[in-house]
């Protein structure tokens, strides 16, 4: 058990649909990072949250957004939601606001969308 | 970006043989190479990782090697057990700071497969 807790475990929706993921990061740990995995791209970085503050961008669409609220949990909303945003989202916490330290991942949402 | 590869992408082998996957990047500056395990339904799991002041880390069964000249180090896992199969993930990182923050770029993943 990483500590790091994600809900749901598991969501079905429709195309069109907003839905919001959310993550608890470990116990002591200042950053979120969000992760998409899919079959076709593997594992890809999403965003980074460090105490509140978005700190790094990678391939996150503009239909999908996330915050981190004042007790560190982070919720990741997707909108307009289309087929291929199916996948495996992943949530991470670590100490460092500036990377370069360990990353502990939680079990995960997978999202189906139909 | 951080080009990484893994190589296999997929590795069978038999219970107590050893495996070994390799992971070639091409950042320079990339200080810091762990290796994660993922297991059916579950997220990614640090396994191990070393740092660039030190050239092999050892912990059981596994380890992992580091040639920071030819930028790429390697995962090593020895007698292996069927609770070793799994995806096995390279994720090397730029030293703290700067623009690239705290992301991970991951090789593509190599299917690990023990027969007992």
């Amino acid at each position: 058990d990483s500590g790091v807790t994600q809900t749901p475990k598991h969501l079905i929706t429709a195309t069109g649909q907003r839905v919001t993921l959310r993550c608890s990061p470990r116990s002591g740990d200042l950053s979120v990072y969000w992760y998409q995995q899919s079959l076709d791209q593997g594992l890809q970085f999403l965003i980074q949250y460090y105490n509140g503050e978005e700190r790094a961008k990678g391939n996150i669409l503009e239909r999908f957004s996330a915050q981190q609220f004042p007790d560190l949990h982070s919720e990741l909303n997707l909108s307009s939601l289309e087929l291929g945003d199916s996948a495996l989202y992943f949530c991470a916490s670590s100490v460092s606001p500036q990377g370069g330290d360990t990353q502990y991942f939680g079990p995960g949402t997978r999202l189906t969308v139909l | 970006g951080e080009n990484v590869e893994q190589h296999p992408s997929t590795l069978s082998v038999q219970e107590g043989d050893s495996a070994v996957i390799k992971c070639t990047y091409s950042d320079s500056a990339s200080n810091y190479f762990p290796w994660y395990k993922q297991e059916l339904g579950k997220g990614p799991q640090l396994i191990i990782d070393i740092r660039s002041n030190v050239g092999e880390k050892k912990d059981q069964r596994i380890a992992v090697t580091l040639n920071k000249t030819a930028k790429h180090f390697s995962l090593h896992i020895t007698e292996t057990q069927p609770e070793d199969s799994a995806v096995y993930f390279c994720a090397p990182q730029r030293p703290a700071g700067g623009t690239s923050y705290g992301k991970l770029t991951f090789g593509q993943g190599t299917i690990l497969t023990v027969h007992p």
